[in-house]
């Protein structure tokens, strides 16, 4: 089976600007997790999608926001990003998350100037 | 203070020693992951351990539910080994991850 692919998986943009990442599961896997990953934060749970639905939130502001799509693809979005966005964005797909062992994409280096 | 705690933060040993992590959370959980991460970024999940101890060649992992501890040990330690190990449990009640700080492991040839 093909791994969990995100995309893009470099990208540079200014303040103010927004950004879509996208996900795309391994295949039969309902669940996708986001991830935000900084040196100084480490990694922090952004938010999880279930079957088209969000199923649970980390701790972030409402400029953070996602979906999923009938085929578990997922796409998270960043409006009026800020220079502290700049991060490692992961994206993990599991069969239906909870303690199911979750597969990591590559990520999406965002960096906001 | 940190809901998870990693011990060390960094550690570097010699090629075919012994090395243990250790991970202390302070939350109620369900299960723990141990996440590998390479230099680029990748992350691959080790173990998920809800109770007692597993191993997968080298590498093992126990917990102590009433304790709130975990450990992972890397038995014959290898200069691929080197990467940074990240404890994460499994909130019970939230089914959220959260992540400890990481342990940065280099292991010299």
């Amino acid at each position: 089976k093909a791994g969990v692919t995100q995309t893009p998986r470099y990208l540079i943009k200014t303040r103010g600007q927004q950004v879509t990442l996208s996900c795309s599961p391994i295949s039969g896997h309902r669940s996708v997790s986001w991830y935000q990953q900084t040196p100084g934060q480490g990694l922090q749970f952004l938010f999880e999608y279930f079957s088209e639905t969000q199923r649970n939130k980390g701790n972030f502001p409402g400029r953070f926001s996602g979906r999923q799509f009938s085929n578990s693809r997922s796409e998270m979005n960043v409006s009026t990003l800020e220079l502290g966005d700049s991060a490692l964005y992961l994206c993990a797909s599991s069969l239906n998350g909870g303690p199911d062992t979750q597969y990591f994409g590559p990520g999406t280096r965002l960096t906001v100037l | 203070k940190n809901e998870v705690e990693q011990s060390p933060q960094n550690l570097t040993a010699q090629e075919g020693e012994f090395i243990t992590i250790n991970c202390s959370y302070s939350v109620g959980i369900s299960a723990l992951h141990w996440l590998q991460q390479h230099p680029g970024g990748g992350i691959v999940s080790l173990f998920m351990l809800s109770s007692g101890k597993k191993k997968h060649g080298r590498l093992i992992a126990t917990i102590n539910i009433q304790e709130k501890h975990s450990s992972l040990h890397i038995t014959a330690s290898h200069p691929r080994d080197s990467a940074v190990y990240i404890c994460a449990p499994l909130s019970g009640s939230a089914r959220q991850l959260t992540f400890g700080s990481g342990t940065q492991l280099t292991v010299l040839p």
